[in-house]
């Protein structure tokens, strides 16, 4: 069946351009993830959704990033007046719930120039 | 503050056994264990959890010590498409978020 996609695959955003991420999760999955990857390093935990209610935003790196979810499924990250700092790969994750494995898009690489 | 332990990297032949050690010494009663690999350019992929019982699937067996303050992930005849970036992760009950760590780079070769 089909996975998590996530899109697009590539973005290149000059400094103080705002870009948005999105994420199709696998149907009915309940739960849905952001992770932050940098070069080289493990991914790091973003933000977590059930349904349409975000319910933890506390990996959120500054009032720059946004994420929504406003149906329930499909997902949005946003990042305003984007900096060098932001370049990484953003990884998307789902779940049948919130405590069972997580089944992760390929990421979206962005690099900030 | 880490929770896992492991090695940076490891290298392993091709069709041999490849063991991935994982301390967590401070586990607490209720955690499980978790492992995925990252394959370059693709999203982790979860392999294999357990609490206290060894456990076995089609990709790999986990092997918890009794005092479940260590672990290994043994791919039984690894492949070169094993070459991934393989990630220990302890997990309570209801946590809901991965805590990744730096994980180990496998190489398996030909």
């Amino acid at each position: 069946g089909a996975g998590v996609s996530q899109s697009p695959r590539y973005k290149v955003a000059k400094r103080g351009q705002d870009v948005a991420l999105r994420c199709d999760p696998i149907s009915g999955h309940v739960s849905l993830f952001w992770y932050q990857q940098a070069l080289g390093q493990g991914p790091e935990f973003l933000t977590y959704f059930q349904n349409e209610a975000q319910l933890d935003k506390s990996g959120l790196p500054s009032d720059r990033f946004f994420a929504e979810r406003p149906e329930g499924s499909v997902s949005t990250l946003k990042i305003q007046r984007t900096q060098q700092e932001d370049s990484a790969v953003y990884l998307c994750a789902s779940s049948l719930v919130d405590s069972y494995e997580q089944y992760f898009g390929p990421g979206t690489r962005l690099t900030v120039t | 503050d880490a929770k896992t332990t492991q090695p940076p990297s490891m290298d392993c032949a091709e069709g041999r056994a490849a063991n991935l050690p994982c301390n967590h010494s401070t586990i607490s009663g209720n955690e499980y264990v978790y492992w995925y690999r990252q394959i370059h350019s693709q999203g982790p992929q979860y392999i294999i959890h357990g609490l206290k019982n060894n456990e076995t699937n089609e990709m790999a067996s986990l092997i918890i010590t009794e005092d479940r303050k260590s672990s290994t992930l043994i791919l039984p005849h690894a492949t070169l498409r094993d070459t991934a970036v393989y990630y220990c992760i302890v997990r309570g009950p209801n946590d809901y978020k991965l805590s990744f760590g730096a994980g180990t780079t496998v190489t398996v070769r030909a």
